[in-house]
């Protein structure tokens, strides 16, 4: 069975600093991967994915992140975060080839300060 | 906005009721994916449906069911409701069930349990 880990439940970042979101999985097989942000009192928004490819994923808002196969991760980027970028983030997992339903890192709490 | 409806946006009710969510996908979307989230369990994968029949299930209750309707509507029914239900149901669509694609997620149900 799959599943995703992010190892800190709060990421604080001055506002105009990069920032990194942390993301590792498990899978047997080849994953596809998704951020998902969630802002208050909203359902999750997709940010970006991979499925194949170049390792380096462009998304909204200025997101990226980068897949390592060897060290099964997924971590999120920004190079200048903004005050507006506070939200909580959830990675995700689905295995190529199957019906598998996405499975969900427990979320990490990103606030930006100004 | 994803395009994806959910009513009622919030719901009170009492230990033992039953209550049903109601989820309307994005156009074109055919299949509707359920999810719960709480703050001990974090996002939790319920149920998927793909064009009216059921696809995938998860870490659904028995005393949960759904279903999704020739117009492609999708209903959650929670019965004998518990203290413990209280939490966040989300309802996610997509255009194919397949891994790769990204789910776009409603606004949620938030339902209390008193």
């Amino acid at each position: 069975a799959q599943s995703v880990a992010q190892p800190e439940d709060q990421v604080n970042v001055a506002e105009g600093n990069p920032l990194t979101v942390k993301c590792t999985y498990s899978v047997s097989g080849n994953p596809y991967l998704f951020w998902y942000v969630q802002y208050p009192n909203r359902g999750l928004q997709f940010l970006l994915k991979y499925i194949t490819g170049d390792n380096l994923v462009k998304g909204s808002y200025g997101f990226e992140a980068e897949f390592n196969k060897s060290q099964t991760s997924f971590h999120l980027k920004k190079p200048s975060a903004l005050v507006s970028d506070s939200a909580l983030y959830f990675c995700a997992v689905s295995l190529e080839g199957g019906n598998t339903p996405l499975v969900f890192g427990k979320g990490t709490r990103l606030s930006v300060i100004a | 906005d994803s395009g994806v409806t959910q009513t009622p946006k919030h719901l009170i009710t009492a230990t033992g009721q039953r209550v049903t969510l109601r989820c309307s996908p994005r156009s074109g979307d055919l299949s509707v994916y359920w999810y719960q989230q709480s703050l001990d369990q974090g996002l939790q994968f319920l149920i998927q449906y793909y064009n009216g029949e059921e696809r995938a299930k998860g870490n659904i209750l028995e005393r949960f069911s759904a279903q999704q309707f020739p117009d492609l509507h999708s209903e959650l029914n929670l019965s004998s409701l518990e203290l413990g239900d209280s939490a966040l149901y989300f309802c996610a669509s997509s255009p194919h069930p397949s891994g790769y694609n990204e789910q776009f997620f409603g606004p949620g149900t938030r339902l209390t349990v008193l």
